[in-house]
């Protein structure tokens, strides 16, 4: 699976969008970008994921450029519960074993 | 969480005593997976099965015993307790495309 880069942490305003970059430049044609996040001593929560589309759901959207090399999570209207370690994952199809990183420690601040 | 339902929550063992972490879903997902996760880093898969009668070895396997009887169940069995086994240790099914993780146990070895 391709390796993902990931600012170890990034602060954001209550109530202001937050936009957590991920890097995956050697990301092959089969392999998707899923995003968990992990709010403190609980179990990762599924975000969001996509192969090579932008997707919307009802937490975050989640942008990837056109040549799949980077992506970025969006949190619409961050809120103090949005507050956790963020983890970019690349996935090959039909292998689901996934591979956490140190991912991005977000701070939402009021 | 998808369903998924790791017993015991918390657990205190002695060095060289064995147990067994259980995690059960009842909506007949066929892949199971085990992390687990030592304080400050990612989570790391143990073992996996993709479905009953079937495992395999993930990134970190030494010193664990799995078996998959029935779909519902995926017990995680530690034979000879050691303290660098003290852990948080996560649960995961699969669904539809995206695994789902359990709450976690917190395993403390002494």
């Amino acid at each position: 699976d391709a390796k993902t880069t990931q600012p170890p942490s990034m602060d954001c305003a209550e109530g202001r969008a937050a936009n957590l970059p991920c890097n995956h430049s050697t990301i092959s044609g089969n392999e998707y970008v899923y995003w968990y996040r992990q709010i403190h001593s609980q179990g990762p929560q599924y975000i969001i994921h996509g192969l090579k589309n932008n997707e919307t759901n009802e937490m975050a959207s989640l942008i990837i450029t056109e040549d799949r090399k980077s992506s970025t999570l969006i949190l619409p209207h961050a809120t103090l519960r949005d507050t956790a370690v963020y983890y970019c994952i690349v996935r090959v199809e039909f292998n689901y074993k996934l591979s956490f990183g140190a991912g991005t420690t977000v701070t939402v601040r009021a | 969480n998808a369903g998924v339902t790791q017993t015991p929550k918390f657990q205190v063992l002695k060095t060289g005593q064995s147990m067994t972490l259980q995690c059960a879903q009842d909506m007949n997902h066929e892949y199971m997976s085990w992390y687990r996760q030592d304080p400050g880093m990612g989570l790391r898969l143990i073992h996996y099965s993709v479905g009953a009668g079937i495992t395999d070895q993930g990134e970190v396997p030494n010193g664990y015993n799995v078996s998959r009887s029935t779909t519902e169940d995926f017990p995680l069995r530690l034979l000879s307790a050691a303290p660098s086994q003290t852990s948080v240790y996560f649960c995961a099914s699969k669904w539809g495309n995206t695994i789902y993780f359990g709450e976690g146990s917190w395993l403390t070895v002494v």
